[in-house]
């Protein structure tokens, strides 16, 4: 039972231009939600982050956004560039604190130049 | 930010042995841990929880008595896959929870583990 999913496994952008990933979940207590950057064979690193009391969080380059009654977050990268490409994973969490994550299944992210 | 690393990084062994992995938080301390693997072109799927000082909870399907967790100090985790078999290469990689209350995990680089 995939919880969180990420339904584009791999995405092509323009440099210069808008990357947005797209990431829907099904469980209604998740109250926490992250945006990771991952290269091949090293740990994920942290990007972004949004609780459910946001709708909009940016830094940055890097805006997410959170719908919760559509159970749907993006992330918005712009503009895109060269060392973007990577794989994103979105994760989420039920409760603040130190609660594990639930992983979405990755978009590879590819910018062109 | 929290640094996490993991050793080694990469390691082939034979089946039937077993393979220790450590995580260390570098400058911060971490009662909680996480453990991961990922499958090539897959998510990452959290194996157990370690708790310093007790013992570690396990994610449904995840034998305990095959991947031993130890959390023997306030940075330091150890994960022993045990009479490794070829379907346990994987990529393992750990985390720890930051300082700020949020869950902004902290990953470590990862480790390759290859049972030949």
């Amino acid at each position: 039972d995939q919880q969180v999913k990420q339904n584009s496994p791999s995405l092509s952008v323009q440099e210069g231009r808008i990357s947005i990933l797209n990431c829907d979940y099904t469980n209604s207590m998740f109250d926490y939600f992250l945006w990771y950057k991952k290269y091949p064979a090293e740990g994920p690193t942290f990007l972004i982050s949004i609780s459910s009391i946001k709708d909009k969080n940016e830094d940055g380059r890097f805006t997410v956004f959170l719908n919760k009654s559509a159970k749907h977050l993006s992330l918005h990268i712009v503009p895109s560039q060269p060392g973007d490409s990577a794989v994103y994973f979105c994760a989420a969490s039920a409760n603040f604190g130190n609660e594990k994550l639930t992983f979405g299944t990755g978009t590879r992210l590819t910018i062109i130049p | 930010g929290a640094v996490v690393s993991q050793h080694p990084s990469r390691v082939i062994c034979k089946s039937g042995t077993s393979v220790k992995i450590e995580c260390r938080s570098l400058d911060f301390q971490a009662t909680t841990m996480f453990w991961y693997r990922q499958f090539p072109k897959q998510s990452l799927m959290l194996m157990a929880t370690s708790n310093e000082g007790s013992k570690a909870t396990y994610e449904q399907g995840v034998e305990k008595d095959k991947f031993l967790i130890n959390h023997a100090s306030l940075t330091l985790s150890t994960l022993t896959v045990t009479s490794a078999h070829p379907e346990d290469s994987s990529f393992y990689i750990c985390s720890a929870p930051g300082t700020s209350g949020w869950n902004e995990q902290f990953f470590g680089p990862g480790t390759r583990l290859t049972v030949l």
